[in-house]
């Protein structure tokens, strides 16, 4: 089976640091990859981490441990925008993304 | 970059008749592309992986006579919600990716609002 897990909720400050964490436990791994979503919107990509260690994008940054079946996404300088639902999504075969349930990360001034 | 455009936006069809929803990659080709449905607040659930020039896979739960999916270009896969119900109500979106790409880049369209009534 595929399961991955994540928080549901995060609250923050602006300007502070959060970290969402998703675990993943699926039948084929070809990388972890996160998305940002607001309400009513598409999905938008954000990272992609096929080999263990961090990737940075500006103020987002992603991690990955294969051996741990464990990744996190790091958000950084956190502003009122980034408001939004979270999702971890393990790219089980070329193309197939499995997703998790999400995380609601709500930004508060 | 890369777009995939999804039509209708936004649908409104009375129940038991059937709806269809385009997915259209406008700058590439796309030999596969994917069907998800999400419900408020929930997660994005795969519906099936659609092959053009074949039939779709479907994830285990989903119905293939309902939500039927068809690919005939590779620029164009359709996803037809046949005998619709309120509880079909959802949004239904569609990535595809890109023939020349190594897998790792996904693109999503804008997403279908489909109300039941």
């Amino acid at each position: 089976g595929q399961s991955l897990e994540q928080p549901s909720e995060v609250t923050a400050v602006e300007g502070a640091i959060v970290q969402i964490n998703c675990t993943y436990q699926t039948s084929g791994f070809y990388g972890l990859s996160w998305y940002q979503q607001h309400d009513g919107g598409a999905p938008t990509f954000l990272s992609y981490n096929g080999l263990d260690g961090l990737e940075e994008t500006g103020r987002f940054s992603s991690f990955l441990s294969r051996s741990d079946s464990y990744g996190y996404l790091l958000l950084q300088e956190l502003q009122m925008k980034d408001s939004a639902s979270y999702f971890c999504a393990v790219r089980a075969d070329t193309g197939k993304l499995i997703f998790g349930q999400g995380t609601t990360l709500q930004v508060k001034p | 970059g890369a777009v995939v455009s999804q039509h209708p936006s936004w649908v409104i069809c009375k129940s038991g008749t059937s709806v269809k929803i385009e997915c259209r990659s406008l700058d590439f080709q796309a030999t596969t592309m994917f069907w998800y449905r999400q419900f408020p607040k929930q997660s994005l659930m795969l519906m099936a992986t659609s092959n053009e020039g074949s039939k779709a896979t479907y994830e285990q739960g989903v119905e293939k006579d309902k939500f039927l999916i068809n690919h005939a270009s590779l620029t164009l896969s359709t996803l037809t919600v046949t005998s619709a119900h309120p509880e079909d109500s959802s949004f239904y979106i569609c990535s595809a990716r890109r023939m020349q790409d190594s897998g790792n880049t996904i693109y999503f369209g804008e997403g279908s609002w489909l109300t039941v009534v």
